[in-house]
C-alpha cells in the first residue's frame, strides 16, 4: 500500500535559519510526490511537486524539496526561515487509484523570532 | 481563477440532524474530491468525481454519506443521522484531467463541521 510518513511532529527553528521537514515514503511504481501547507482553520496550499526530472524541485515562497529514490525520502528545505511560516506542512503521495492524495500525519513548523 | 470555494465554512448540528455542503471547484477542472481530516491527522479521501461520474468511494464513507456533482460542476456531500464522530473539517480539492496522478489538486478552504 502507497503511504508517507513525516517522523516529527514539530520543528522550531529560529528565524533566519535553513529549515528542514522530513517526509519519507513507500510506493509502488513511479512516486507523484507534494507539499501542502495549511495556515489555522484554513484549507491547503500547494506548495511543490515532484513529478520527475530534476532530484531538487523549487515551489512557492522559496521552499524546495530534494527528491532522494534510494532513501525513499522527499524533505522539504528553505534557506532561511520567517516568521510566517509558522504552520502546518503535510507530505503527500498521489497513490490513490483514481489519483487521491495519500497525507502524512503532518508537522508542525514553528519559527522563533 | 477564483480558486476552490466550499460552503458553509462552518457548521453546527445536533446528533442526528442532516448537513449538506457544497463545493465550487476550480471553473476548468474535471476532476473532484473530497477529503476528511480530523484534529492531528492529515486529510483521508471520501470520494471522487471525474465530471458528473462517481468514480470511488472510500471504505470510510458510510452509508449515511452522499455525494453529487450533477452536470460535472458543483459538488455536494449530504451527511444524514449525524454522529459525533462526523465532527471534523471537509475538504474539496480539484484538478484538471491532463496528467492523471501527476495533476495538482487544489483545496478549497474546508468545511468545520462539529456535532453536538
Amino acid at each position: 500500500a502507497q503511504s508517507v510518513a513525516q517522523p516529527e511532529d514539530q520543528v522550531n527553528v529560529a528565524e533566519g535559519n535553513p529549515l528542514t521537514v522530513k517526509c519519507t515514503y513507500s510506493v509502488s511504481g513511479n512516486p507523484y510526490l507534494f507539499w501542502y501547507v495549511q495556515y489555522p482553520n484554513r484549507g491547503l496550499q500547494f506548495l511543490l511537486k515532484y513529478i520527475t526530472g530534476d532530484n531538487l524541485v523549487k515551489g512557492s515562497y522559496g521552499f524546495e524539496a530534494e527528491f532522494n529514490k534510494s532513501q525513499t525520502s522527499f524533505h522539504l528545505k528553505k534557506p532561511s526561515a520567517l516568521v510566517s511560516d509558522s504552520a502546518l506542512y503535510f507530505c503527500a503521495v498521489n497513490g490513490g487509484s483514481q489519483g487521491n492524495l495519500i497525507f502524512g500525519k503532518g508537522t508542525k513548523l514553528s519559527v522563533k523570532p | 481563477d477564483t480558486g476552490v470555494s466550499q460552503d458553509p465554512r462552518h457548521k453546527i448540528t445536533k446528533r442526528g440532524q442532516n448537513v449538506t455542503f457544497r463545493c465550487d471547484p476550480i471553473s476548468e477542472h474535471n476532476r473532484l474530491y473530497w477529503y476528511r481530516q480530523t484534529l492531528g491527522q492529515g486529510p483521508e479521501f471520501l470520494t471522487y468525481f471525474q465530471n458528473e461520474a462517481q468514480l470511488e468511494k472510500s471504505r470510510l464513507l458510510s452509508d449515511r454519506f452522499s455525494a453529487e456533482r450533477p452536470k460535472g460542476s458543483f459538488s455536494t456531500l449530504e451527511i444524514q443521522r449525524t454522529e459525533q464522530g462526523d465532527s471534523a473539517m471537509y475538504l474539496c480539492a480539484s484538478s484538471q484531467d491532463r496528467a492523471y496522478q501527476a495533476d495538482t489538486q487544489y483545496f478549497g478552504p474546508g468545511t468545520r463541521l462539529t456535532v453536538l
